[in-house]
């Protein structure tokens, strides 16, 4: 049972928006950034977003992230078949004092 | 470029040890904490710990307390992450990652795995 809330899946028509929720508390996403990763079966997760809403060099603009309060979201525009993959997000717990994951939400591309 | 390159696959007994290396180049390998994942089959991602740049510093997740030593050779830009007492829960793809900037808690690289697969 993972400490952060994320639908099991998700799935949209290519071209079209989606979002990925990510839950949490005031000890986690409520205090600390939050980033997400992006993971292909067999490959290393990819980061997609930092410090909220900030992304790595190379990574589309298609991809943004959000925060409010003690809950982020992910989200995609023009969705494409390649975009078809597990995405995670991830935070520091302060109570626990360790890193903290979602259980992940498998997106598929209708 | 940044790369990050573990050992390969083992296959280990209940009760044995297994210790994964991740080679880093391209950066400033003192400069960086490093981290390491793991990925049970089916399961999403669990993070196992942390080792500062010099390596005089490890914080463990309490479930792994006991079990788990990370060290790393800066001489080499290598870490190693060392699992005891496995059992087959423990079977999972396990990774090493760069933590992103000091203080934050985001991976901006990744090794590209190594599943290790303990049975009798």
């Amino acid at each position: 049972q993972s400490v952060l809330t994320q639908p099991p899946s998700v799935s949209a028509a290519p071209g079209q928006i989606l979002t990925i929720s990510c839950s949490g508390s005031s000890s986690n996403i409520g205090k600390n950034y939050v980033s997400w990763y992006q993971h292909l079966p067999g490959r290393a997760p990819k980061l997609l977003i930092y410090d909220n809403n900030r992304r790595p060099s190379g990574i589309p603009d298609r991809f943004s992230g959000s925060k409010s309060g003690t809950s982020a979201a992910l989200g995609i525009t023009g969705l494409q078949t390649g975009d078809e993959a597990d995405y995670y997000c991830g935070t520091w717990d302060t109570s626990l004092s360790v890193v903290v994951f979602g259980g992940g939400t498998k997106v598929t591309v209708l | 470029q940044v790369q990050l390159v573990q050992s390969g696959a083992e296959v280990k007994k209940p009760g044995a040890s297994v210790k994964v290396s991740c080679k880093a180049s391209g950066y400033s390998f003192s400069n960086y904490y490093m981290h390491w994942v793991r990925q049970a089959p089916g399961q999403g991602l669990e993070w196992m710990g942390i080792i500062n740049p010099s390596g005089d510093s490890t914080s463990y997740t309490q479930k792994f307390w006991g079990r788990v030593t990370m060290t790393r050779d800066t001489s080499t830009g290598t870490v190693y992450m060392e699992l005891s007492s496995l059992r087959s829960e423990d079977t999972a793809v396990y990774y090493c990652a760069r933590e992103g900037t000091a203080g934050e808690s985001y991976f901006d690289y990744w090794g590209q795995g190594t599943l290790v697969t303990v049975s009798s």
